[in-house]
């Protein structure tokens, strides 16, 4: 039972242009949600997170956006670079427990 | 400073052995995470420590499958005997563990197993 679902296994973008990597979920009681950036051979590395009381969070080319009434969420990379080509994992988590939820993955590309 | 560190980050093994692998959390972080990254399922954990005491184990495959703790600077997941689906690279991750859920979470470089 995936709770947390990447349906886009891969996403090939030109340099500058605008990324969106989407992320549904099932469980109403996810109230953290966080994205990851995997390079090979190493591991995942924390990028962004929102609380469930914000519909959006900004972090200079990183934003996260979050609705909650569909249960789904993006991330936008804006300008994309070659350098932001990796792995995105979405991640979720609900109160009381430390238990991280993972989906499983979107690759992308940014080509020149 | 130094991130969470595994070893090794490779082995190879044949079906039946033993295999143990090793991970030394960042210091002063109480809470430590076992994952599998596969491709069908993405990364999953299998099993997570706070202040060197399993809290949920539910997602350990099976009993071949066993993780200690025995102090806050190391930690190992063996695997006995491992079979040729349990290839996968297997990622350590360790966070402060205040009781915060949103405490962020670091993980190590993995160990990629191979069992022929």
């Amino acid at each position: 039972d995936q709770q947390v679902k990447q349906n886009s296994p891969s996403l090939s973008v030109q340099e500058g242009r605008i990324s969106i990597l989407n992320c549904d979920y099932t469980n109403s009681m996810f109230d953290y949600f966080l994205w990851y950036k995997k390079y090979p051979a190493e591991g995942p590395t924390f990028l962004i997170s929102i609380s469930s009381i914000k519909d959006k969070n900004e972090d200079g080319r990183f934003t996260v956006f979050l609705n909650k009434s569909a249960k789904h969420l993006s991330l936008h990379i804006v300008p994309s670079q070659p350098g932001d080509s990796a792995v995105y994992f979405c991640a979720a988590s609900r109160f009381n427990t430390d238990k991280l939820i993972f989906g499983t993955g979107t690759r992308l590309q940014v080509f020149p | 400073d130094a991130g969470v560190i595994q070893s090794p980050r490779h082995e190879v093994t044949e079906m039946g052995q033993e295999v143990t692998l090793r991970c030394k959390p960042i210091s002063g972080h109480n809470s430590l995470f076992w994952y599998r990254q596969t491709m069908m399922r993405g990364l999953e954990l299998l099993i997570y420590f706070n202040n060197n005491v399993p809290i949920d184990d539910s997602g350990m495959p099976e009993d071949r499958f066993s993780a200690k703790m025995p102090n806050a600077s190391f930690s190992t997941l063996k695997i006995q005997p491992s079979e040729p689906r349990d290839s996968a690279v297997y990622f350590c991750a360790s966070s402060l563990g205040t009781g915060d859920h949103t405490d962020t979470q670091y993980f190590g470089p993995g160990t990629r197993l191979t069992v022929l």
